[in-house]
């Protein structure tokens, strides 16, 4: 069974700074989805950005971006520039690109709080 | 469109009460899911659909039953609802499984 750790509970920034968030994930699968969510206060969730795993070339979605190492089964979240709205949960999650699966796999979630 | 709606936003049952979480869709996405998300445990897919008349079990079935009539409407049943159940739910939807999945604004469930 595939499982997603976010082994960081809680993180802080100073805006304008940059953060990285950490994801490991565990698959014996090739091909798969990566993501992650912002949930902020009003409890919305909001992808982030997504990562396909046959392509190399890490996401980037504006001042988010991932580093993606398929080897090291790791996917972490780098915030540049940080801002205030940038405060949230953010989730980590799995997805098998196997055919009739479609199954999210999540992890814990880090908390983001960015200090003016 | 107005995306994912659910109803309602908030709830409180007591033990053994049964209740119906609504979720509808107007972007007519074949799939949908239920999770529910606790403290520390991130979200849990409870059900899945991947069209109307098809469902699948998650993460964490035990205690939820669903069923997918329409394209546009997956509802939840709690059929005797226990306080395990306190949590709060959220559906999704996507176009196909390839795409991204667009989430409700959630249902908090007390059950005391």
């Amino acid at each position: 069974a595939q499982t997603v750790t976010q082994s960081q509970p809680e993180m802080s920034v100073q805006e304008a700074e940059t953060v990285t968030l950490s994801c490991t994930y565990d698959t014996s699968e090739s091909d798969y989805y990566l993501f992650w969510y912002k949930q902020p206060p009003s409890r919305q969730m909001i992808l982030v950005i997504r990562q396909e795993a046959y392509k190399q070339q890490n996401a980037t979605e504006n001042r988010f971006s991932v580093n993606f190492q398929k080897a090291a089964k790791s996917f972490s979240l780098k915030i540049s520039d940080s801002q205030l709205g940038d405060a949230a949960m953010y989730f980590c999650a799995y997805r098998s690109h196997t055919s009739g699966t479609y199954k999210y796999i999540f992890g814990t979630g880090t908390r983001l709080k960015v200090l003016a | 469109n107005a995306g994912v709606t659910q109803t309602p936003k908030f709830q409180v049952l007591k033990t053994g009460q049964s209740m119906t979480l609504q979720c509808a869709q107007d972007m007519n996405h074949e799939y949908m899911s239920w999770y529910r998300q606790d403290p520390g445990m991130g979200l849990r897919l409870i059900h899945y659909s991947v069209g109307a008349g098809i469902t699948d079990q998650g993460e964490v079935p035990n205690g939820y039953n669903v069923s997918r009539s329409t394209t546009e409407d997956f509802p939840l049943r709690l059929l005797s609802a226990a306080p395990s159940q306190t949590s709060v739910y959220f559906c999704a939807s996507s176009r196909g499984a390839k795409d991204t999945q667009y989430f409700g604004p959630g249902t908090r469930l007390t059950v005391l």
